[in-house]
């Protein structure tokens, strides 16, 4: 079955750049997902990947995929308190239709002065 | 801007309640939502899927007589946990696509107490 982990938790100074980790296991995944959920909120859909891209960058955001060893990763850059809370990596087995998102159990990211 | 919207953000009721929890999509038709549950420090388990015009479809282990669900329009799907317990007490989140192919959005998320 599907199955998408990650490191529950990281801890970074004010400035540094952070660097979340995520692998899955199903190999047919289309799309690859970076949520933000800060305390007591939604999730806010940061960014997300396709699978035959190796790379994506969005301002302070960049996303890296190697698919061969089905590992995602979000490198935020110049990471602010406001960055604090988790983030969940999520990934859909196929296109089209009503897919549904494996979620992973998400990163808590910890910003310290 | 939010392109899913949730009501109530949070609801506080006494045990045996039936709380109903909206949900809505922005200048866009969502055919699916999905409802979610979240408990603390945990990851979002997927209760149902909504289906507008037809029955939602719920997952494996999740009473669909306590948490009905109904999708009546092309941009609201309602949760409704009837006769609410202490142990229903929860973060319940929507989501739904904007398009085939689309990422999900979420809306807000509903923080359920019950005393």
């Amino acid at each position: 079955g599907e199955d998408v982990e990650q490191s529950l938790f990281l801890s970074v100074r004010e400035g540094d750049s952070s660097v979340i980790n995520c692998t899955y296991t199903d190999s047919s995944s289309t799309y690859l997902y970076w949520y933000k959920q800060e305390p007591g909120a939604g999730l806010q859909l940061l960014t997300y990947i396709f699978s035959n891209m190796d790379m994506k960058q969005d301002q302070r955001l960049t996303v890296l995929l190697n698919k061969k060893d089905k590992h995602l990763s979000l490198r935020i850059a110049d990471t602010q308190t406001g960055d604090s809370a988790i983030y969940f990596c999520a990934e859909t087995p196929s296109s089209g239709g009503s897919y549904i998102p494996t979620f992973g159990r998400g990163t808590s990211l910890i910003v310290h002065p | 801007g939010a392109v899913v919207s949730q009501h109530p953000s949070r609801v506080i009721c006494k045990s045996g309640t039936s709380v109903k929890i909206e949900c809505r999509s922005l200048d866009f038709q969502a055919t699916t939502m999905f409802w979610y549950r979240q408990f603390p420090k945990q990851s979002l388990m997927l209760m149902a899927t909504s289906n507008e015009g037809s029955k939602a479809t719920y997952e494996q282990g999740v009473e669909k007589d306590k948490f009905l669900i109904n999708h009546a329009s092309l941009t609201l799907s309602t949760l409704t946990v009837t006769s609410a317990h202490p142990e229903d007490s929860s973060f319940y989140i929507c989501s739904a696509p904007t398009g085939s192919d689309q990422p999900q959005h979420f809306g807000d998320g509903t923080r359920l107490s019950i005393l």
